[in-house]
């Protein structure tokens, strides 16, 4: 069955640079979360979308900016990355409020700022 | 606003030991609740989960029980493996209005030695 793919699953960038993690999540899913999560941290709740409008927002930086696009994959934009940026960068897929039932999650994307 | 504790590890156990991670909650109404597990390198994967009271949620050996009067959902293992070791968290689900995103512990590190 075709699960949540995200890419790229490893990403090196230096600081003040930009990053774009994409998430494509599973066929007929509305519903895209995005997480971080730090080393040795639970996962924090970033932003989510519903039908390509957000829906929620958490713990996201003002220099990070996401959109759903109209195929439903999702894209987080990092911009002026700091070190403290470095973590795994989840995303989760749902159908409408199938968040109940719990999400799937994507293998997430390793980010390192040097 | 909704919360979830968990014990902290690591909990290192010999293989064939019984295991039981504690998690309580707090939130209004009725949350769905989950476990998570997450191996080393990987993804977060939905183990088990309930979205009612008295509900018990199984999956490959695990159990754990929705406790209302208790505010519990505590993950036991009968006999426990080494391919079992992997961080677990526990994490409830809440819907109100367009408030929707699953809310996570702080994550268990379960260690089993041969």
């Amino acid at each position: 069955a075709a699960g949540v793919i995200q890419s790229p699953r490893h990403l090196i960038k230096e600081k003040r640079e930009t990053a774009t993690l994409k998430c494509y999540p599973i066929p007929r899913h509305d519903t895209v979360y995005w997480y971080q999560q730090g080393p040795g941290q639970d996962p924090q709740f970033l932003i989510s979308f519903y039908e390509k409008m957000q829906s929620d927002k958490g713990s996201i930086p003002d220099r990070f900016s996401a959109q759903q696009f109209s195929d439903y994959h999702s894209e987080l934009n990092m911009s002026s990355l700091e070190l403290g940026d470095s973590a795994l960068y989840f995303c989760a897929s749902s159908l409408g409020g199938g968040g109940a039932y719990g999400y799937t999650f994507g293998s997430g994307t390793r980010l390192t700022v040097v | 606003g909704n919360s979830v504790t968990q014990m902290e590890g690591p909990v290192t156990l010999s293989e064939e030991a019984f295991l039981t991670i504690n998690c309580t909650y707090t939130a209004t109404g009725y949350p769905s609740l989950f476990w998570y597990v997450q191996y080393p390198g990987e993804g977060l994967q939905l183990l088990l989960k309930a979205t009612k009271a008295d509900d018990k949620g199984s999956n490959k050996g695990f159990e754990a029980t929705y406790r209302k009067e208790t505010t519990s959902f505590h993950l036991e293992k009968g006999s426990v493996q080494v391919s079992d070791s992997a961080v677990y968290f526990c994490a409830l689900y809440r819907s109100s209005g367009g408030y929707q995103k699953v809310t996570f512990g702080i994550g268990t590190k379960l260690q089993v030695i041969p």
